[in-house]
């Protein structure tokens, strides 16, 4: 499975888009990108997934470079529930992949 | 029912003692995954169960023995355990869809507590 860096740590004013970046240049062609999230002391949420397209759900959208090698999550209005550990996810097999070190998104008041 | 369930929440435990943390999902899901969190860390994988069957052990020492009576229960037997066995134990699932679109779906986890 690719590798992604992910920033360890991210600030975002609350209502604003909050940007989660992603790089993963040795994604292969049948690697898709996800991204969860982990509020304090809870397990991960699954939040979105992506192969090339740009997909949008309930709860954010994912862009996807036309070369694939990142990626970026967007949390349109961020609240300040949406506080937590974000991680992207390179896999051809979400369940059997690695979980990175994440990004750490505060949303402030 | 889109809910991984997991008990005990908290367990505290001596290096002696023998103790099980149980998993239960309801939504059909064939993969199961147990994973181990520490404090400010990500979640490393531990064991794998595809169809019942042990898929993936990512060289998880012997006091720690996984289990999966059904498709929708999946165990992990504890014995004699180190302090630094101390974590968070996270159970998930999801689908065994080839090409992607296997989403985990993960228990709220038990905290786990070696004394």
């Amino acid at each position: 499975d690719a590798k992604t860096t992910q920033p360890p740590s991210m600030d975002c004013a609350e209502g604003r888009a909050a940007n989660l970046p992603c790089n993963h240049s040795t994604i292969s062609g049948n690697e898709y990108v996800y991204w969860y999230r982990q509020i304090h002391s809870q397990g991960p949420q699954y939040i979105i997934h992506g192969l090339k397209n740009n997909e949008t759900n309930e709860m954010a959208s994912l862009i996807i470079t036309e070369d694939r090698k990142s990626s970026t999550l967007i949390l349109p209005h961020a609240t300040l529930r949406d506080t937590a550990v974000y991680y992207c996810i390179v896999s051809v097999n979400a369940g059997k992949s690695t979980f990175g070190d994440g990004t750490t998104l505060t949303v402030k008041p | 029912d889109t809910e991984v369930t997991q008990t005990p929440k908290h367990l505290v435990m001596g290096m002696t003692n023998k103790k099980s943390l149980k998993c239960e999902q309801h939504m059909g899901h064939r993969a199961m995954y147990w994973y181990k969190q520490k404090a400010k860390k990500p979640p490393e994988l531990m064991f794998v169960y595809s169809y019942e069957k042990l898929s993936i052990n990512e060289s998880v020492p012997s006091r720690f023995s996984p289990e999966c009576p059904n498709s929708s229960l999946l165990n992990l037997h504890l014995h004699a355990l180190q302090p630094e066995d101390s974590a968070l134990y996270l159970c998930a699932s999801s689908q065994e869809r080839r090409g992607g679109r296997n989403e985990q779906f993960f228990g709220p986890g038990t905290r786990l507590t070696v004394l």
